[in-house]
């Protein structure tokens, strides 16, 4: 157990749909990351949240959109969602500490089929 | 542009034995290297991971060897065991000065058969 929480496990719903992934760190991280695992893709970076600000950003579609609370936790929004978005969302924290790298972990996923 | 490859898409070993698990990538800004574990329905698992100044880190059963002039990293586990069946990501990182951002760059995976 990482200790990087994620909900809900599975969720099904229509094109044009839109629907919210919940990740909550580990505690004491302040990092959080976004991944998306696609059938024939390895994991592509989507974005990254440092203790409530954006910190970096990658090949995430502007029809998403994340967000992290003053609790650190953090929400991923999809929408006007398409069948090429079903996919294996996952969480990543990490410390976050600014001296030195910080190893990643993940988070079970969140399996997004969209019908 | 695959940043990170891992060539092998598979690799079968037998239980005791070495595992090698190979990494090539392409984007000289990476200095910071690791390997993940993955098993079916569950998040990936760190491995170990190594920074660009060195050329080896070892963990136990688990050694990752970096040729930066080849721009290659490999994972070696010995002896391999059934437990170590599973998907192997490699991914690496650019550390940004002054900020962290510390995004990973992940290869596509290897899965490895431990077979008794």
């Amino acid at each position: 157990d990482s200790g990087v929480t994620q909900t809900p496990k599975h969720l099904i719903t229509a094109t044009g749909q839109r629907v919210t992934l919940r990740c909550s760190p580990r505690s004491g991280d302040l990092s959080v990351y976004w991944y998306q695992q696609s059938l024939d893709q390895g994991l592509q970076f989507l974005i990254q949240y440092y203790n409530g600000e954006e910190r970096a950003k990658g090949n995430i579609l502007e029809r998403f959109s994340a967000q992290q609370f003053p609790d650190l936790h953090s929400e991923l929004n999809l929408s006007s969602l398409e069948l090429g978005d079903s996919a294996l969302y996952f969480c990543a924290s990490s410390t976050g500490t600014l001296s030195s790298y910080n190893e990643q972990f993940f988070g079970p996923g969140t399996r997004l089929t969209v019908l | 542009d695959q940043q990170v490859k891992q060539n092998s898409p598979s690799l079968s070993v037998q239980e005791g034995r070495i595992s090698i698990l190979n990494c090539d990538y392409t984007n000289s800004m990476f200095d910071y290297f690791l390997w993940y574990k993955k098993y079916p329905a569950e998040g990936p698992t760190f491995l170990i991971s190594i920074s660009s100044i060195k050329d080896k880190n070892e963990d136990g059963r688990f050694t990752v060897f970096l040729n930066k002039s080849a721009k290659h990293l490999s994972l070696h586990i010995v002896p391999s065991q059934p437990g170590d069946s599973a998907v192997y990501f490699c991914a690496a990182s650019s550390t940004v000065r002054g900020g962290s951002n510390y995004k990973l760059t992940f290869g596509k995976g290897t899965l490895l058969t431990v077979n008794p």
